[in-house]
């Protein structure tokens, strides 16, 4: 069964662009959360879909946004970037949104210059 | 709100020694409990969960106990390896609430031959 698919690995970008990183959960896994990693604040809950339909919402900004597709796959997308949007952003699928169990991908590494 | 807090470290053990990590939290309710493991360069594994009191999760070795009494799941290894140096994460999954998962800030742990 694979995994938790996350594309691009990497990716580097300019002040003020915009970026979209995408995430294909589990076969059969309908949730998808999105967590932004960063030395400082550690790891921070971003927003969740569930049967294209946004669940819940972290504490960030309107220029971050998401959306998922009627296959579960979902991506999320940040505008205007800034150079503090530089992080490991990963996503995690489960099984549907009231599994408190989650299976990570290996995440996509923005750096913002 | 809902909180982690976890020991930061950095915690250097040697080969064999027997390790300890704390993890306490803040939560309404029952939360479910998690411990996530990251090695460098990777996304977060799940290493072990319990969903109610004094359930014990265990996984590789590793073990941790529900404590409701205390608000605690620490994370326990009798004899620790090179190959677990990585950094550990304590995590909660609160019952409702907005946020999917809610992390500690994460302790790494290096363990010398």
């Amino acid at each position: 069964k694979a995994g938790v698919t996350q594309t691009p690995r990497y990716l580097i970008k300019t002040r003020g662009q915009q970026v979209t990183l995408s995430c294909s959960p589990i076969s059969g896994h309908r949730s998808v959360s999105w967590y932004q990693q960063t030395p400082g604040q550690g790891l921070q809950f971003l927003f969740e879909y569930f049967s294209e339909t946004q669940r819940n919402k972290g504490n960030f900004p309107g220029r971050f946004s998401g959306r998922q597709f009627s296959n579960s796959r979902s991506e999320m997308n940040v505008s205007t970037l800034e150079l503090g949007d530089s992080a490991l952003y990963l996503c995690a699928s489960s099984l549907d949104s009231s599994s408190t169990e989650a299976f990570f991908g290996q995440g996509t590494r923005l750096t913002v210059v | 709100g809902n909180s982690v807090t976890q020991m930061e470290g950095p915690v250097t053990l040697s080969e064999e020694a027997f390790l300890t990590i704390n993890c306490t939290y803040t939560a309404t309710g029952y939360p479910s409990l998690f411990w996530y493991v990251q090695y460098p360069g990777e996304g977060l594994q799940l290493l072990l969960k319990a969903t109610k009191a004094d359930d014990k999760g265990s996984n590789k070795g590793f073990e941790a106990t529900y404590r409701k009494e205390t608000t605690s799941f620490h994370l326990e290894k009798g004899s620790v390896q090179v190959s677990d140096s990585a950094v550990y994460f304590c995590a909660l999954s609160p019952q409702g609430g907005s946020e999917k998962l809610v992390f500690g800030k994460g302790t790494k742990l290096t363990v010398n031959p």
